[in-house]
């Protein structure tokens, strides 16, 4: 059984881009959550997606957006890149009925310069 | 607003030597609160969680206990080993969103 999986792991881009990483939840899982985890801080919660729609935000502004598709993967987008969105980006799944179990990827690195 | 406050790091223990690492949250309501392990070069993985007052969170040897009088959940472990060197992450969940520490890196010597 495939835990949670994200690409790429690795992605460089310079500022003004955008960017587009990818999400599988561990399967039978219907909840997908986003988090932003720069250096040496702990993850800090973007948004979570649950039956295609965004559930919850947090404090983060509109140039980060996602999706999450009918088999509950899930894109994080993130517009007009600026050199303090470097950081690694995790995604976690969870399950019906046992949301507070989170699973979380190994996260993709984002370098922006 | 929520959040939850760690014990700075990094701690360096000798192996079998006693852990503690403190946590303490401020939340509006009941929050459940939980946490999580980062080995090198791997994600986070959860620990233990307790999702009402009092209750006590276990694996792995760890164990940490939702004191509500005192906002804390600090984390416990009797008897470290060198495989427990790791960043530890506390964090609380009010609704859907998930609050977390900055983290706390252990460091066990032989």
């Amino acid at each position: 059984d495939a835990g949670v999986t994200q690409s790429p792991t690795h992605l460089i881009k310079t500022r003004g881009q955008q960017v587009t990483l990818r999400c599988s939840p561990k399967s039978g899982h219907d909840t997908v959550s986003w988090y932003q985890q720069a250096l040496g801080q702990g993850p800090q919660f973007i948004f979570q997606y649950y039956e295609e729609e965004e559930r919850q935000r947090g404090n983060f502004p509109d140039r980060f957006s996602g999706h999450q598709f009918p088999n509950y993967s899930s894109e994080l987008n993130v517009n007009a890149l600026l050199l303090g969105d470097s950081a690694l980006y995790l995604c976690a799944s969870s399950g019906r009925g046992k949301k507070e179990t989170q699973y979380f990827g190994p996260g993709t690195r984002l370098l922006v310069l | 607003g929520d959040s939850v406050t760690q014990m700075e790091g990094p701690v360096t223990l000798s192996e079998e030597a006693f852990l503690t690492i403190n946590c303490t949250y401020t939340a509006t309501g009941y929050p459940s609160l939980f946490w999580y392990v980062q080995y090198p070069g791997e994600g986070l993985q959860l620990l233990l969680k307790a999702t009402k007052a009092d209750d006590k969170g276990s694996n792995k040897g760890f164990e940490a206990t939702y004191r509500k009088e005192t906002t804390s959940f600090h984390l416990e472990k009797g008897s470290v080993q060198v495989s427990d060197s790791a960043v530890y992450f506390c964090a609380l969940r009010t609704g859907n969103q998930f609050y977390f520490g900055t983290g706390t890196s252990l460091t066990v010597i032989p």
